[in-house]
């Protein structure tokens, strides 16, 4: 079946960088593009970017640019999220999801980034 | 601030009816595809509807999408106390070039 699978819990300093993994399973890869989507503790879904894994070719949130970068390894169909100069207001779930043309499914199953000095 | 607005609560009774609106602008809802979630207390959120108003394979009947002008509602009929949880509604924004979600709607089934 579809499935993607993230990387562990992470806890951070403020100030640090942070790189997510996102390990897709059981389609083509390079089919469909693979969305980031953070969810801060008790609030809502935020969407941060997407990339193409055919491509590399990438798209980020305003609010993001110049703190994240996404990349892809065909090899292992593994998508990497990075966020750099990290704050209190970054701590969320973080979420990869795979790019359907009217929906995003399925869903990583999260990856719990704490910051904290 | 969400691109896309939702009550923040809805409630009904088991058994009863519910709707829930997302309203946007011409340059998402009223230009791309409606996507609506279904999330649980401490799991990702799972697709209930796609392309305004299209179920995935193993997402019931009781579950319904509408679309009109630049909003969209979520229909849950029969509803169930397993039916409580955090819905959101998703479309992407051509203006911004974005994916966009609304602030999200919590479900209690009284």
């Amino acid at each position: 079946q579809v499935q993607l699978v993230q990387s562990g819990a992470e806890v951070k300093k403020p100030g640090a960088s942070l790189t997510v993994s996102c390990k897709a399973s059981g389609y083509s890869f390079t089919n469909s593009h693979i969305h980031w989507v953070r969810q801060a503790p008790g609030q809502g879904l935020e969407w941060m970017g997407r990339i193409d894994p055919s491509s590399g070719g990438t798209l980020y949130a305003q609010r993001l640019q110049g703190r994240v970068s996404m990349t892809t390894d065909t090899s292992t169909t593994t998508v990497y999220m990075e966020l750099r100069s990290l704050r209190s207001e970054d701590m969320a779930v973080y979420y990869c999801a795979r790019g359907l043309p009217g929906g995003f499914d399925p869903w990583g199953q999260g990856t719990l980034v704490t910051v904290s000095s | 601030q969400s691109v896309l607005t939702q009550p923040p609560s809805v409630s009904a009774a088991p058994g009863q009816k519910v709707t829930i609106s997302c309203s946007g602008s011409s340059s998402n809802i009223g230009t791309n595809y409606v996507s609506w979630y279904q999330q649980f207390p401490g799991t990702a959120p799972r697709l209930l509807i796609y392309e305004d108003n299209k179920r995935p394979s193993g997402i019931p009947d009781r579950f319904s999408g509408a679309k009109s002008g630049t909003s969209a509602t979520l229909g849950i009929t029969g509803l169930q106390t397993g039916d409580e949880a955090d819905y959101y509604c998703g479309a992407w924004d051509s203006s911004l070039n974005a994916g966009g979600f609304g602030g999200g709607t919590k479900l209690t089934v009284l």
